[in-house]
């Protein structure tokens, strides 16, 4: 089983909704992340899990909140969300390699569509 | 520190006829680098990846790409053209940090009938 799996597919939500976006996979890999997808832009890195710790937070603003509730969960919990933060949100996962040697590939969820009004 | 520059933000080319997306790199140490596909509205897919091994690397759907270290580069190329390879294709690199991958800013590939 190689997939990540992501979610809901799309999400529409107000400004003043909470809701959950869900990753899981079951691969055996520590390292899992999430991005956010601008149209016609590259994946931006939002969060980086490692061995169930958040190892980075890309100054990534609170109305998003990550959770690792074990090695093949990842949940971003969204609050108070803007307009702007409308996107593609994605998950991945990978293998966790020594400091300075060569990385495993990442793999990706199909992502979930959020349009937040 | 890690970067990558995808040199071209649009590729056309006719259905048949060879297909080369350029990727230059920069990084401090010893690289890992992949290319990824993303067909719209979906997930990113894994083409192909080099890890220190061979410097051509194959991939899947008759891609492949060559590492070369002097130029910094790792194009990714295909002999023909179909037309389902119409995509964004993003060059990425794995930082010093084994947990962030630094993506290019993506070619987008036409493919004309």
């Amino acid at each position: 089983d190689t997939e990540v799996t992501q979610t809901p597919k799309h999400l529409v939500m107000g400004m003043t909704n909470k809701k959950s976006l869900k990753c899981e996979q079951h691969m055996g890999h520590r390292a899992m992340y999430w991005y956010k997808q601008k149209a016609k832009k590259p994946p931006e890195l939002m969060f980086v899990y490692s061995y169930e710790k958040l190892s980075i937070n890309e100054s990534v603003p609170s109305r998003f909140s990550p959770e690792c509730p074990n090695s093949s969960l990842l949940n971003l919990h969204l609050h108070a969300l803007q307009p702007e933060d409308s996107a593609l949100y994605l998950c991945a996962s990978s293998q966790e390699t020594g400091l300075h040697s060569m990385n495993t590939e990442a793999f990706f969820g199909q992502g979930t569509r959020l349009t937040v009004v | 520190a890690q970067s990558v520059t995808q040199l071209d933000s649009h590729v056309s080319v006719s259905e048949g006829t060879p297909v080369l997306l350029r990727c230059n790199y920069s990084s401090s140490y010893s690289p890992s680098l992949f290319w990824y596909v993303q067909h719209p509205n979906k997930g990113l897919q894994l083409l192909l990846k080099y890890t220190s091994a061979a410097t051509l690397v194959k991939g899947i759907n008759g891609f492949e790409a060559e590492f070369k270290k002097s130029e910094t580069s790792f194009h990714l190329t295909k002999p023909s053209a179909h037309m389902s390879d119409a995509a964004e294709y993003f060059c990425v690199v794995s930082g010093d940090n084994f947990n962030k991958f630094y993506f290019g800013s993506g070619t987008k590939l036409n493919v004309k009938p």
